[in-house]
């Protein structure tokens, strides 16, 4: 089991659509969980942390987090072209380096 | 603004020679930097942890005597290729874990692409 899964897509939405991206981990002490975005030849930059249980909303992005079922995911609401990209997720525990997933391949069709 | 400060953002080197990346951190003092290498339309793959004050720890496959890694300040981290071959050829990317003020949020650099001819 890798210890963080996420399924590489391609998700394919409509523009305007709300888009789900999901990640599951294995470490069940996980204290800190990330979701980055990467644009095709550029590095992941950071869209939001979490790091306790239930949603945190940042504008058109929400984050939930749920540690008894070791799944936290990224809500994308109107989605636009824009947000084509890959979105990794990460965890962390403590001061252990940070795992990521491979990635879920977004795209947002005009 | 940026957090981490990479440079250069893509070089190009004969094989044989070496070359040297920077990683620079702006914001805080970095005890602990990470580098990665991303082949084309594939995930991250951490290469070692950069350790202020003390060597590198590399990850499993990863040849310390060829990916030579330098953290001698809080704020600086370097990678030489080392004879770089046209299979080093990849995206490098350096970055960062921020202060617990920050949950050590992992924050990126933007990258070099490094090809080798």
């Amino acid at each position: 089991q890798k210890e963080v899964e996420q399924n590489s897509g391609p998700l394919s939405v409509p523009e305007g659509a709300i888009a789900s991206l999901n990640c599951t981990y294995s470490d069940r002490v996980s204290q800190s969980f990330f979701w980055y975005r990467q644009y095709s030849g550029k590095s992941p930059e950071l869209i939001m942390s979490i790091y306790s249980n239930g949603d945190k909303e940042d504008g058109r992005f929400t984050a939930q987090l749920n540690k008894a079922s070791q799944y936290v995911s990224l809500l994308i609401r109107d989605s636009q072209p824009s947000d084509s990209a890959t979105y990794l997720c990460a965890v962390k525990r403590g001061y252990q380096k940070v795992t990521f997933g491979t990635g879920t391949k977004l795209q947002v069709i005009p | 603004g940026a957090v981490v400060s990479q440079h250069p953002s893509w070089v190009i080197c004969k094989s044989g020679t070496s070359v040297k990346i920077e990683c620079r951190s702006l914001d805080f003092q970095a005890t602990t930097m990470f580098w990665y290498r991303q082949f084309p339309k594939q995930s991250l793959m951490l290469m070692a942890t950069s350790n202020e004050g003390s060597k590198a720890t590399y990850e499993q496959g990863v040849e310390k005597d060829k990916f030579l890694i330098n953290h001698a300040s809080l704020t600086l981290s370097t990678l030489t290729v080392t004879s770089a071959h046209p299979e080093d050829s990849s995206f490098y990317i350096c970055s960062v874990q921020g202060p617990t003020s920050s949950g050590n949020t992992i924050y990126f650099g933007e990258g070099s692409w490094l090809t080798v001819v």
